[in-house]
């Protein structure tokens, strides 16, 4: 069962313009959706976070945009740059759970053309 | 250390055999994950620690899996009669404190190969 379904699977945008990736989730008790930037050969890093109260979350030009009743969230990158290109995955978590492990997003390639 | 690290960074491995995975945390750190990452997948939870004793092994496919983290500190996964489909990258990540949204920091990971 996958429980948070990413999309697209990959995407090209040109430099300056903006990135969109988006998810949506099925479990509503999960309470925590971090995105994280992973490149070529590294481990995934914490982009940006957001939890339930808040509708959007902005870091730079990184924005998380939320929506509760819809069960879906996004991440918007402004004015995107070719040093962006990376996967990007969105996850989920659940304070109900102990270990609050991550649910992962399959993920979304994103290339920047300069 | 500056970050979670894991050796060896690339295992191959002939089916049936045994390998053992190690993961170093950030200095610190009591909790511990281990995730698995297929080939254009998203990492999938396999085992958490908090400090020397497995709290979450719900991810674990099978019992070919197994992991310890002895002293609360480093630890090794271990598979046991590798088979072709566990070829795939094995994230560690730690992070400082089990309650809370506490960021888990991930290592590069271990890519295995099992042919």
């Amino acid at each position: 069962q996958q429980q948070v379904k990413q999309s697209p699977q990959s995407l090209i945008v040109q430099k300056g313009g903006i990135s969109i990736i988006n998810c949506a989730y099925e479990n509503t008790a999960f309470d925590y959706f971090p995105w994280y930037q992973q490149f070529p050969g590294k481990g995934p890093a914490l982009l940006i976070a957001i939890r339930p109260d808040v509708s959007e979350k902005k870091e730079g030009r990184f924005t998380i945009s939320f929506n509760k009743s819809a069960k879906q969230f996004s991440l918007h990158i402004m004015d995107s740059q070719p040093g962006d290109s990376a996967t990007y995955f969105c996850a989920a978590s659940n304070e109900g759970d102990s270990s609050y492990k991550l649910i992962f997003g399959s993920g979304t390639r994103l290339l920047v053309r300069p | 250390g500056a970050g979670v690290s894991q050796t060896p960074s690339n295992k191959v491995t002939e089916k049936g055999k045994y390998v053992e995975l190690r993961c170093d945390p950030i200095s610190g750190h009591t909790a511990l994950y281990w995730y698995r990452q297929s080939l254009g997948q998203g990492p999938e939870f396999l085992i958490y620690f908090q400090g020397t004793g497995a709290a979450d092994d719900s991810g674990l496919p099978n019992d070919r899996f197994f992991a310890v983290r002895p002293e609360g500190s480093v630890s090794t996964l271990k598979i046991q009669r590798t088979e072709r489909g566990d070829s795939a990258v094995y994230l560690c990540a730690s992070s400082s404190q089990a309650g809370g949204y506490n960021e888990q920091f991930f290592g590069p990971g271990t890519r295995l190969t099992v042919l």
